[in-house]
């Protein structure tokens, strides 16, 4: 059974860092880009940025490029998303997502979501 | 604004046939596969239709995809109550190197 189970969300002050984590089980996670995704609360979905399955390619959205890192380790099946610097439009659920080798950019799997809240 | 277009708001009755447009350019739904995503309230959204018309496993045939040029829609026949979601096109935009997600469209059963 798939599972993406992501963590590290909370309550942080603008300005500050907050690093997300997102663990694999059930695929072959090495095999897979992941992505990172988030919904504002009242907004739509916004993709935030993804890293290759190997890490060797990664992309960003313009409104987090510079502020936020995206890296993995296939060894722990788990990706991270590194926040500096955050902003109070960066408070948001926040999800990975699994994207099979192939798949013409699809998000097979979802974690259930982790909440950032970015206020003072 | 997204680069995507989507109507924010679509509605039907129980049993109606309705359809979601997406709008874009030749850089992304005119050059790449465009994937469907509904989210249900509070919920993750997991994937509807890809690679325009193809549905996942457990899908009902009554959500279909097509694209023409630079938009595709999607279609929901035989609406029913559980259909009420928030439902996302998106697309690979080769210029932006960006993944890139419709606005949304919540779709409201009457």
């Amino acid at each position: 059974q798939v599972q993406l189970v992501e963590s590290g969300g909370g309550v942080v002050q603008p300005g500050r860092s907050l690093r997300l984590s997102c663990a694999a089980s059930g695929f072959t996670f090495s095999t897979h880009a992941m992505h990172w995704v988030r919904r504002a609360p009242g907004k739509g979905l916004e993709w935030v940025g993804f890293i290759w399955y190997d890490g060797s390619e990664k992309h960003y959205a313009d409104s987090v490029k510079g502020r936020f890192t995206i890296s993995r380790d296939n060894s722990k099946n788990t990706v991270y998303l590194q926040m500096n610097s955050l902003k109070a439009e960066d408070t948001a659920v926040y999800y990975c997502a699994g994207d099979p080798p192939n798949s013409g950019w699809r998000l097979d799997y979802w974690g259930q979501g982790t909440l950032v809240t970015v206020s003072s | 604004q997204s680069v995507l277009t989507q109507p924010p708001s679509a509605s039907g009755t129980p049993g109606q046939r309705v359809t979601i447009s997406c709008s874009g350019s030749s850089s992304n739904i005119g050059s790449n596969t465009v994937n469907w995503y509904q989210q249900l309230p509070g919920t993750a959204p997991p994937l509807l239709i890809y690679g325009h018309n193809q549905r996942p496993s457990g899908v009902p045939d009554r959500f279909s995809g097509s694209k023409s040029g630079t938009s595709a829609s999607l279609a929901i026949s035989g609406l029913q109550s559980e259909d009420e979601a928030d439902y996302y096109c998106a697309a690979w935009d080769d210029s932006l190197k960006t993944l890139l997600f419709g606005g949304g469209t919540k779709l409201t059963v009457l």
